[in-house]
C-alpha cells in the first residue's frame, strides 16, 4: 500500500543531543511537511518541501532544520533539544497543495 | 495561521447513537479536510471537501463544505465503540500549504 513511514516511532535523545527524525513516502507526493504536535494540542507546521524548494514558517525555532535528499525521502534534524522540544512530530505529504495529504504515524521524542 | 474553531470539544455518547460536530472559520478556505486521530498515532484522513456545498460520506460519515466556504461539519451515525478517538477538521486557504487545525473534539462512546 502506499504510505507516508516514519521511522524510528519512539526517539529518546539527550538534552543538547543533536537527533534526525526521518520520513519516507511511496506516494510520490510533490510536497512533504513536517509538523509538531504536543500534548493535547493540534498539529502545527514547522516547514514544507515543495519538491526541493524549502518553505520555513516565519515561527519555526533556528533549532529545527530539514532535508530532502529526493522524492521519497525527507529528514526532520533537531540541532539542539530542549525539553521544550519533546512532541510528537508528524510528516506528511500532498500532490500539491491538498490533494490527498496524507499523514505518516509519527515519531514521539522524548527529551532527557 | 488562520483560526478554526471546531465544536464541541468533547463529546461522550452512547453506541448507536448519532455524532455531530463543526468547524467554522473567519476566512474563506478552499479546502477542508476531516481527520480522525487515535493515541500515539498520526491522523488519518476521514474525508476531503474541494468544493463549497460538496456533501460527502465515507460509510457512516457523512460531511459537507458550507457554501459560505467558512465552515464544515462532520457527522457520524450509528456510533459504535472503535469510534472513540480526536477529530480535527483542517483546511487551507488560497495563499498558503500549512493546514490550519481545528482543536480537535474528542469523541468518547460507551457500549
Amino acid at each position: 500500500d502506499a504510505m507516508v513511514i516514519q521511522n524510528p516511532r519512539y526517539q529518546v535523545t539527550q538534552f543538547g543531543k543533536p537527533v534526525t527524525l526521518s520520513c519516507s513516502q511511496t506516494l510520490n507526493h510533490n510536497v512533504m511537511y513536517w509538523y509538531q504536535q504536543k500534548s493535547s494540542q493540534a498539529p502545527k507546521l514547522l516547514f514544507h518541501y515543495y519538491d526541493k524548494d524549502f518553505n520555513n514558517e516565519a515561527d519555526t525555532p533556528d533549532n529545527f532544520q530539514s532535508r530532502r535528499p529526493n522524492t521519497s525521502f525527507c529528514f526532520l534534524d533537531i540541532r539542539s533539544p530542549g525539553l521544550g522540544d519533546a512532541a510528537m512530530y508528524l510528516c506528511a505529504t500532498s500532490m500539491d497543495r491538498v490533494w490527498g495529504y496524507t499523514f505518516g504515524s509519527g515519531t514521539r521524542l522524548t527529551v532527557v | 495561521g488562520q483560526q478554526l474553531n471546531q465544536s464541541p470539544q468533547s463529546m461522550f455518547i452512547q453506541e448507536g447513537e448519532d455524532v455531530s460536530m463543526n468547524c467554522t472559520s473567519s476566512s474563506i478556505f478552499n479546502t477542508w479536510l476531516w481527520y480522525k486521530q487515535d493515541p500515539g498515532e498520526g491522523p488519518v484522513l476521514l474525508i476531503a471537501l474541494y468544493k463549497a456545498g460538496e456533501l460527502t460520506s465515507n460509510g457512516r460519515l457523512t460531511a459537507q463544505f458550507g457554501i459560505t466556504r467558512k465552515d464544515s461539519f462532520l457527522n457520524i451515525s450509528a456510533s459504535i465503540p472503535s469510534d472513540v478517538g480526536i477529530y480535527f477538521c483542517a483546511g487551507t486557504v488560497l495563499s498558503g500549504y500549512a493546514l490550519n487545525f481545528g482543536k480537535g473534539t474528542s469523541l468518547l462512546v460507551t457500549p
